[in-house]
């Protein structure tokens, strides 16, 4: 079964709109991080921001946020006030908790979303 | 200089051929990952390593093998090449307990199999 799954293979926004990137996941591990990572086109993996299963509020680093939703198992990012650098690719990724779990410890990506920026 | 490294950066190689990929890191992490990226299906995990000793398949190992020669150094070899291989390889840290355990990724190495 798909741990973390992105719908959206390709999004749009215009310059300085907020955008939100879907990412479901799932997991019967009570305790459990959720990843995003964005991807330019130079290749290399950036770290945008992290939500524990714990977390009674939605994490916020600047002009990024991550709406969870537990119930939902979604984990959506935004990007508010888009610019033109944030085009790239954006990867969900999970990690389980559990120890002695077989995904214990590991990030699990998803298949990602090509956001494009326009001016 | 990048803090975790992989060399060689960009290899072309034919069919049949042995390759190795290196990482070296100088983030002081104890856990160590190698992941394949293709178009269109995300990142896949291939081998991990959580201490020097502890070495464990992921989703793909089938085709590869690692050596953890060192907290720092964790290597990905390609015994025989083959061109569903092609992709882009990614090593990555991380540090047992810490907050938040986000992976920290080197730079890439784009692997092409003739």
């Amino acid at each position: 079964a798909q741990k973390i799954t992105q719908t959206q293979p390709g999004m749009f926004v215009q310059e300085k709109e907020a955008v939100t990137l879907d990412c479901t996941y799932d997991t019967s591990d009570p305790s459990y991080g959720l990843f995003w990572y964005k991807q330019p086109s130079s290749g290399e993996m950036i770290f945008l921001i992290y939500q524990g299963s714990y977390d009674q509020q939605n994490a916020t680093e600047g002009r990024y946020s991550l709406n969870f939703q537990k119930a939902r198992k979604s984990a959506n990012l935004v990007i508010s006030a888009s610019q033109l650098g944030d085009s790239a690719m954006y990867f969900c990724a999970m990690r389980e908790n559990r120890a002695g779990g077989t995904s214990y410890g590991k990030l699990t990506f998803g298949q990602g979303t090509i956001l494009t920026v326009h001016p | 200089d990048a803090d975790v490294t992989q060399t060689p950066r960009n290899r072309i190689t034919k069919t049949g051929k042995r390759i190795m990929l290196e990482c070296s890191q100088t983030k002081g992490h104890d856990r160590m990952y190698w992941y394949r990226q293709d178009p269109g299906l995300g990142l896949q995990l291939i081998y991990y390593s959580f201490d020097v000793k502890d070495i464990n398949k992921g989703e793909i190992s089938d085709g590869y093998s690692v050596s953890r020669q060192a907290q720092a150094k964790f290597s990905l070899s390609l015994e025989s090449a083959i061109p569903n291989q092609t992709a882009l390889y990614f090593c990555a840290t991380s540090k047992t307990g810490a907050n938040t355990g986000e992976l920290f990724f080197g730079e890439g190495s784009r692997l092409t199999v003739l």
